[in-house]
């Protein structure tokens, strides 16, 4: 069965510091596709990265990077030089490759808290 | 551009009263649908969902039900609510090639009194 833990319940940073967010997955699969998406107080999720099982390079975009390592089922996002405005909830989710649908499993969430 | 419109904001709503909330997306045809709730503790819940007008189907069993009347447009509604149905209720859609991102409104907050 499809499952993905974020064992990070809530993090609180000081503005500047780096911080990783974890994300571990469980799937039979092998092919698969892994997300990070960003949850504001405003309450809209936004789309960060879409990863699929086959891409292992790590990604760079900005001051967010992502790794992903299949040998311990992680994909794990760090903010670089974090910043008030990146103060939300953080979900990883996972989706299978044979659906005709995306039936996407979410994590429960990581809050971040970045202080000023 | 694709644009995805979730109505109302927030709603409270009386214990046994009736539900509906609307979605509906523009510049795509033929998108997959969704429903989400996410109840206090944060996790998201797939409702419903939907791969074109008038097919549905239900994650969970519940007191909701959806409705695709259209080809953008995807209801969901209760005739009778409970507490229980408290929660943010998000609507996304998909281009329904596969394992692509979720696209989400910007949600329905309801409180059942």
């Amino acid at each position: 069965a499809q499952k993905v833990t974020q064992a990070q319940t809530e993090i609180s940073v000081v503005e500047k510091e780096d911080v990783t967010l974890d994300c571990v997955y469980e799937t039979r699969d092998t092919t698969y596709y892994l997300f990070w998406y960003k949850q504001p107080p405003s309450g809209e999720l936004v789309f960060l990265i879409r990863r699929n099982s086959f891409d292992e390079q790590n990604e760079i975009s900005g001051r967010y990077s992502w790794n992903f390592q299949k040998s311990t089922s992680s994909f794990n996002f760090t903010i670089t030089a974090s910043q008030v405005v990146d103060s939300a909830v953080y979900f990883c989710a996972l989706s299978e490759g044979k659906t005709s649908y995306d039936k996407v499993i979410f994590g429960p969430g990581t809050s971040l808290s970045v202080i000023p | 551009s694709q644009t995805i419109h979730q109505w109302p904001a927030t709603l409270v709503q009386p214990v046994g009263s009736p539900l509906s909330l609307e979605c509906t997306v523009e510049g795509t045809s033929n998108p997959n649908l969704y429903w989400y709730r996410q109840a206090a503790g944060r996790g998201l819940q797939l409702l419903f969902y939907s791969v074109g007008i008038g097919q549905i189907s239900s994650e969970v069993p519940q007191n909701l039900s959806a409705s695709r009347p259209q080809d953008r447009q995807f209801i969901l509604s209760s005739k009778k609510l409970l507490l229980s149905d408290s929660g943010f209720y998000l609507c996304a859609w998909t281009p329904g090639q596969g394992n692509s991102p979720l696209h989400f409104g910007n949600g329905t907050r309801l409180t059942v009194t």
